[in-house]
């Protein structure tokens, strides 16, 4: 068990749904972030939030919308997506410092999307 | 463009054999490698390889950075079919936390 714990597991849904993925940390960190991983595709990095505050998003479309109530929650809004959307979707979190020397992520089990 | 490239894109070997994947990197501001391990879901974190701390391991694993040579290895001793899983390789992206991730080797061990 890595401290991250992320819901649904699995989630198959149409292009006209909205729902929305949970992320939640046990581990008293900082910094929390979305992934998406295609098949044969790298990990990608979706957003970033540091402190609650979105620090990053990686070019992400619109559909997908992130929020970051509180450090150790994180939710990840999907509205009317597309059948290439499906895929893994990892959370992970890190205690991040200003020393400059990133920490290791912690990642969550991740979220299996089908999208119909 | 940070880049991270990752090698033999996939291998099969039998158990007890040794194994060795690669990853070169192009980044700007270098200050950490990391290797994860990937078995079925979520990359669990193996080494993390800093200009402080160039080798490091773990039981039948370690790790070793290259900053000449903008590299790292990672190596398995004595394969055991619980090895079998995606390992990647990320690096820091410029001045921020964001990782960057190569695609993985994909490691197969057969008894």
């Amino acid at each position: 068990e890595t401290g991250v714990t992320q819901t649904p597991r699995h989630l198959v849904m149409g292009m006209t749904n909205k729902k929305s993925l949970k992320c939640e940390q046990h581990l008293g960190h900082n910094a929390m972030y979305w992934y998406k991983q295609s098949a044969k595709k790298p990990l990608e990095l979706m957003f970033v939030y540091n402190f609650k505050e979105q620090t990053e998003n990686n070019s992400v479309p619109s559909r997908f919308s992130p929020e970051c109530p509180n450090s150790s929650h994180l939710f990840l809004h999907l509205h009317t997506l597309q059948p290439e959307d499906s895929a893994l979707y990892l959370c992970a979190s890190s205690q991040e410092t200003l020393a400059g020397v990133p920490n290791e992520q912690f990642f969550g089990p991740g979220t299996r999307l089908t999208v119909l | 463009e940070d880049k991270v490239v990752q090698s033999p894109l996939s291998l099969v070997v039998h158990e007890g054999d040794t194994v060795t994947l690669n990853c070169s990197y192009e980044v700007t501001n270098f200050r950490s490698l990391l290797w994860y391990k990937q078995e079925k879901k979520a990359p669990t974190f193996l080494f993390m390889l800093t200009s402080s701390g160039i080798e490091k391991k773990s039981g039948r694993l370690s790790s070793i950075l290259d900053k000449k040579e903008l590299s790292s290895i990672l190596n398995i001793t004595a394969t055991q079919t619980g090895d079998s899983a995606i390992y990647l390789c990320a690096l820091p992206q410029g001045g921020s936390e964001k990782l960057v991730f190569g695609k993985g080797t994909k490691l197969t061990v057969n008894p």
